[in-house]
């Protein structure tokens, strides 16, 4: 169980594209979701954290207008890098926090999808 | 400004040596820590620790927190080559705050 997808799995575009990421939680509901970016040799950096029905929570120093996220559903998160440029080159990962039934509070594990690699040429 | 700091960032040994990893914080309203094992893609999830002093265990993994001292071991017994990865650790805080923040993570090689 606790299966997270992420879509897709590698990514080329074209500086001033924009690119949309998909994350999914298989088989829970995904009440909060988490984005992060991870430069080679470096650790994880969360740049938003995405509740379902509302509006995302943004990191300091990461532009909103630049990441979009949307957290339509309770399976499925996106992320949009907007007119992406070289040094959004990197690797993004999502994460998913199981929510509990009866609105409960969730639980604080957190499971990872296989995360997207993209370069921005 | 929570912090998690893991030491050391890179370790290299032989196959069937014993590791420690380790792993301190510094975060306003302590609720849980957990480890991760990252290999080429995302963190895989190893432990999630709460209280002091209550060792976790999974196969040559162990892992033990003293919320006293403010740290974290994870413990890895007769190593592989397949343990080969990067460690990382993560601490949330209680009530409201629901992101992790991360450690700098443990570079672990095993070397044949």
């Amino acid at each position: 169980g606790a299966v997270v997808s992420q879509h897709p799995s590698r990514v080329i575009c074209k500086s001033g594209t924009s690119v949309k990421i998909e994350c999914r939680s298989l088989d829970f509901q995904a009440t909060t979701m988490f984005w992060y970016r991870q430069f080679p040799k470096q650790s994880l950096m969360l740049m938003a954290t995405s509740n379902e029905g509302s509006k995302a929570t943004y990191e300091q120093g990461v532009e909103k207008d630049k990441f979009l996220i949307n957290h339509a559903s309770l399976t499925l998160s996106t992320l949009t890098v907007t007119s992406a440029h070289p040094e959004d080159s990197s690797f993004y990962i999502c994460s998913a926090r199981q929510g509990l039934a009866g609105g409960r509070s969730s639980t604080d594990t957190q499971y990872f999808g296989p995360g997207t690699r993209l370069t921005v040429l | 400004e929570d912090k998690v700091v893991q030491s050391p960032l890179s370790l290299v040994v032989h196959e069937g040596d014993t590791v420690t990893l380790n792993c301190s914080y510094e975060v306003t309203n302590f609720r849980s820590l957990l480890w991760y094992k990252q290999e080429k893609k995302a963190p895989t999830f190893l432990f999630m620790l709460t209280s002091s002093g209550i060792e976790k265990k999974s196969g040559r993994l162990s892992s033990i927190l003293d919320k006293k001292e403010l740290f974290s071991i994870l413990n890895i017994t007769a190593t592989q080559t397949g343990d080969s990865a990067i460690y990382l650790c993560a601490v949330r805080r209680s009530w409201g705050a629901q992101k992790l923040v991360f450690g700098q993570g443990t570079r672990l090689t095993i070397n044949p």
